[in-house]
């Protein structure tokens, strides 16, 4: 039962264009949700979250989009750098107060110099 | 300050052995929450442990255990090994229960081959 879904295991975007990376969940007790990063070799790196109170967040060129009325969140990042290349995965955390985060599958972005 | 470290890199066992990971959590930090990563999936919840006491359980069988230390060390061990624990362990570490407020801080995992 995969509660957090990301349907594009890989994407390719040029330098300097807008990366779109999406996520849907199917759970509507998560409240909070979170983007990482992951580069071959390293553990995943925290990005960026939002909370379920909000359909917005952005830090510098990283923006995440949040509606819950589709139980859908987006990634985006610009403009896009060679080094934005990783598997990014989304998160989310239950409402109930447990700490478990349920994270997708990841979408492989490579961007293109 | 130092980040989160897992011994060792990598690992091959046989089925039926049992399996120590070992996690030193960055300094200060009182949770270690534990996440296995099959090949093409994403992380998923093992355990979480808070003050040395386990603190919230996934879907895992009993075999799967885990020990976390003063020192901010842990341990995963996993007992009479099958193929599926093939994956890459993750052990993340947050200064207090991980949440909304608290990132976790993931290091970068052990393979684990089971053959």
């Amino acid at each position: 039962d995969q509660q957090v879904k990301q349907n594009s295991p890989s994407l390719s975007v040029q330098e300097g264009r807008i990366s779109i990376l999406n996520c849907d969940y199917t759970n509507s007790m998560f409240d909070y949700f979170l983007w990482y990063k992951k580069y071959p070799a390293e553990g995943p790196t925290f990005l960026i979250s939002i909370s379920s109170i909000k359909d917005k967040n952005e830090d510098g060129r990283f923006t995440v989009f949040l509606n819950k009325s589709a139980k859908h969140l987006s990634l985006h990042i610009v403009p896009s750098q060679p080094g934005d290349s990783a598997v990014y995965f989304c998160a989310a955390i239950p409402s109930s107060g447990t700490y478990k985060y349920i994270f997708g599958t990841g979408t492989r972005l490579k961007v293109l110099a | 300050e130092t980040g989160v470290t897992q011994s060792p890199t990598h690992l091959i066992k046989t089925r039926g052995q049992q399996v120590t990971l070992r996690c030193s959590s960055q300094s200060g930090h009182n949770t270690v929450s534990w996440y296995q990563q099959a090949l093409g999936q994403g992380p998923q919840f093992i355990f979480q442990y808070y003050r040395e006491e386990e603190n919230g359980r996934g879907n895992f069988p009993p075999r799967f255990s885990g020990l976390q230390f003063p020192n901010y060390s842990s341990e995963l061990n996993v007992n009479a090994l099958e193929l599926d624990d093939s994956a890459l362990y993750l052990c993340a570490s947050s200064s207090g229960l991980a949440g909304y407020q608290e990132t976790q801080y993931f290091g970068p995992g052990t393979r684990l081959l089971v053959l």
